[in-house]
């Protein structure tokens, strides 16, 4: 059973592209939590989304950033016009129900030139 | 609200020398708090966690008490390995759900044989 696979595990974009961040959930998990880790700081909360809904989306920026998880297919974050302030490491857990135990992805380091 | 200040890093241990990585908290009820560990490579994985005040959370060697009265959940263990190496985030969380979980900034660990 993999766990929670993210990709890609590296991301160079220059500044106002795209970036695309894709996670697929465990094996029988239908609910994904976006978190974000800037450099010399904690993991924070972005955004918890279940099939096809956003269940919190409290941790987002208001701007450029979206999230979703269709029925078939992989959660993306994305995040349009990047600034060099977006490089992070971009974290991906999922779960079977919403108060059940979370597995988490190796994340995806975004780096903006 | 709620906050995790976390021992900086790094930290640079000689094999089974003592471990202990400090970790305090602020929040505004009764939280359950967490350390979860994340190898090179690899996703975070939940080490041990403890609900309640006096509460001990252990796993593979590692320990942390919840000590209420100094809003700390250090993590200790008595002899290290090499395979210990790895980055440590304490965590709290005030209810269950993915999306309530606030992390430290992570403290990586070196042990050298």
């Amino acid at each position: 059973n993999a766990g929670v696979m993210q990709n890609p595990r590296h991301l160079v974009r220059r500044r106002g592209q795209e970036a695309r961040l894709r996670c697929s959930p465990m094996k029988g998990h239908s609910h994904v939590y976006w978190y974000r880790q800037l450099p010399e700081e904690g993991l924070k909360f972005m955004v918890y989304l279940q099939k096809e809904n956003i269940i919190d989306e409290s941790g987002m920026p208001k701007e450029r950033f979206s999230a979703e998880f269709p029925k078939e297919g992989p959660s993306i974050l994305r995040i349009q016009q990047v600034v060099r302030g977006d490089s992070a490491a971009y974290f991906c857990a999922s779960s079977p129900g919403p108060q059940e135990g979370y597995t988490f992805g190796s994340g995806t380091r975004l780096t903006v030139v | 609200g709620n906050s995790v200040t976390q021992m900086e890093g790094p930290v640079t241990l000689s094999e089974e020398a003592f471990l202990t990585i400090n970790c305090t908290y602020t929040a505004t009820g009764y939280p359950s708090l967490f350390w979860y560990v994340q190898y090179p490579g690899e996703g975070l994985q939940l080490l041990l966690k403890a609900t309640k005040a006096d509460d001990k959370g252990s796993n593979k060697g590692f320990e942390a008490t919840y000590r209420k009265e100094t809003t700390s959940f250090h993590l200790e263990k008595g002899s290290v390995q090499v395979s210990d190496s790895a980055v440590y985030f304490c965590a709290l969380s005030e209810s269950t759900g993915a999306n309530n979980l606030f992390f430290g900034t992570g403290t990586r660990l070196t042990v050298i044989p």
